[in-house]
């Protein structure tokens, strides 16, 4: 799988839209996307994936850049309960392995 | 809501002593489950990929003779910890794909005293 590059850390204010970035400059063309939030002391949740097109769910929305190299995972009115650690993982849709997450950025939402 | 459960949510147990984590899959059959272990301020480590009906199979590292696997059903996966130390304090997290996405339980958190 490809390796992401995130910001260690975030702040956002609340109401306010998060934009967190992430880098895979060298994203397969079977890669997909997929974002994943921890809060505090819980398991990772699924917010979001996509191969190339923009997708939008009830969570967030998710931009990937038309080279593919680069996305933003885009929070629009954030809350205090967004505040989480935010991981950005590539990897191929087939086959069920598991997933390797990096360090992740750390948003705070600020009241 | 959750697709995945953990049980216990958390465990304190003493030195030596085992502990069992049981995953459960909610309304859908997984015939392979992840555990990943956790330690404060780091990001999860994958330990061991549960497969229905088979071996575990473990990453470099993970003593299988401590971190028992069982997966007896197409729902369930159990990690016992055997002879647990103080080192093994940590928070431990299955995983499980519904179509192609992994759903992660919402973790157990073990203190070995």
């Amino acid at each position: 799988d490809a390796k992401t590059t995130q910001p260690p850390s975030m702040d956002c204010a609340e109401g306010r839209a998060a934009n967190l970035p992430c880098n895979h400059s060298t994203i397969s063309g079977n890669e997909y996307v997929y974002w994943y939030r921890q809060i505090h002391s819980q398991g990772p949740q699924y917010i979001i994936h996509g191969l190339k097109n923009n997708e939008t769910n009830e969570m967030a929305s998710l931009i990937i850049t038309e080279d593919r190299k680069s996305s933003t995972l885009i929070l629009p009115h954030a809350t205090l309960r967004d505040t989480a650690v935010y991981y950005c993982i590539v990897r191929v849709n087939t086959g069920r392995r598991a997933l390797t997450f990096g360090s992740g950025t750390r948003l705070q939402v600020q009241p | 809501g959750a697709v995945v459960s953990q049980h216990p949510s958390w465990v304190i147990c003493k030195s030596g002593t085992s502990v069992k984590i049981e995953c459960r899959s909610l309304d859908f059959q997984a015939t392979t489950m992840f555990w990943y272990r956790q330690f404060p301020k780091q990001s999860l480590m994958l330990m061991a990929t549960s497969n229905e009906g088979s071996k575990a199979t473990y990453e470099q590292g993970v003593e299988k003779d401590k971190f028992l696997i069982n997966h007896a059903s197409l729902t369930l996966s159990t990690l016992t910890v055997t002879s647990a130390h103080p080192e093994d304090s940590s928070f431990y997290i299955c995983s499980a794909y519904m179509a192609d996405t992994q759903y992660f339980g919402p973790g157990t958190r073990l203190t070995v005293l």
